[in-house]
């Protein structure tokens, strides 16, 4: 199994430019996040989707969109690129816990993107 | 809301050395803590986790003990090694599947 894979792995973009960062995930888990991660605050959560046809937003979900494709795969746009989207962004994916308990998610390797 | 606080970085060490990474949180009702780590150029991985009162987490040497008197989720390990350097984060879970992260320690272990 290869777990929850991220493309791009680097992307370099310009002010106004749009992109997509694709995420799948091959353990057959329900819900599915996208986070960003910046010097000195940690994991910020932009959106998340409980199920399949189902997307919420996060803690920072402005200039971001989302699109659950299918179980497996969960897009993140960029439609108009600023500097302040500069960051490293992470993928996660999880099951409701055994018996109850938590549920551990699983991250990607993460894209770094730049925006000049 | 939600939060963690974790205490800042870097932290630099000694190969054997004792390591300790402090942890609070403050959350409405009764959370899950967590400890993952990220080690270079990889995403995160989940270390340990406690689920209520009292629980200790362990894995690969680590441990960390749920306090909910001091709101506390210490993350510990006795004798450090060079592999274990990374950057460690703590986090919470509530009633939904969201997790809230501390900021991340960076940890570096010189042999």
């Amino acid at each position: 199994n290869a777990g929850v894979t991220q493309t791009p792995k680097f992307q370099v973009l310009k002010t106004g430019q749009s992109m997509t960062l694709q995420c799948a995930q091959d353990m057959n888990h329900n819900s599915m996040y996208w986070y960003r991660q910046d010097p000195g605050m940690g994991l910020r959560l932009i959106y998340y989707s409980a199920s399949e046809g189902t997307t919420d937003k996060g803690e920072v979900p402005n200039g971001y969109n989302v699109s659950r494709l299918n179980k497996r795969e969960f897009s993140l746009r960029l439609e108009s690129a600023a500097p302040s989207q500069t960051s490293v962004y992470f993928c996660a994916s999880s099951d409701p816990g055994l018996a109850g308990g938590p549920p551990e998610q699983f991250f990607g390797p993460g894209t770094r993107l730049t925006v000049l | 809301g939600n939060s963690v606080t974790q205490m800042e970085g870097p932290v630099t060490l000694s190969e054997e050395a004792f390591l300790t990474i402090n942890c609070t949180y403050t959350a409405t009702g009764y959370p899950s803590l967590f400890w993952y780590v990220q080690y270079p150029g990889e995403g995160l991985q989940l270390l340990l986790k406690a689920t209520k009162a009292d629980d200790k987490g362990s894995n690969k040497g680590f441990e960390a003990t749920y306090r909910k008197e001091t709101t506390s989720f210490h993350l510990e390990k006795g004798s450090v090694q060079v592999s274990d350097s990374a950057v460690y984060f703590c986090a919470l879970s509530s009633n939904d599947y969201k997790l809230s992260f501390g900021a991340g320690t960076t940890v570096t272990v010189r042999a």
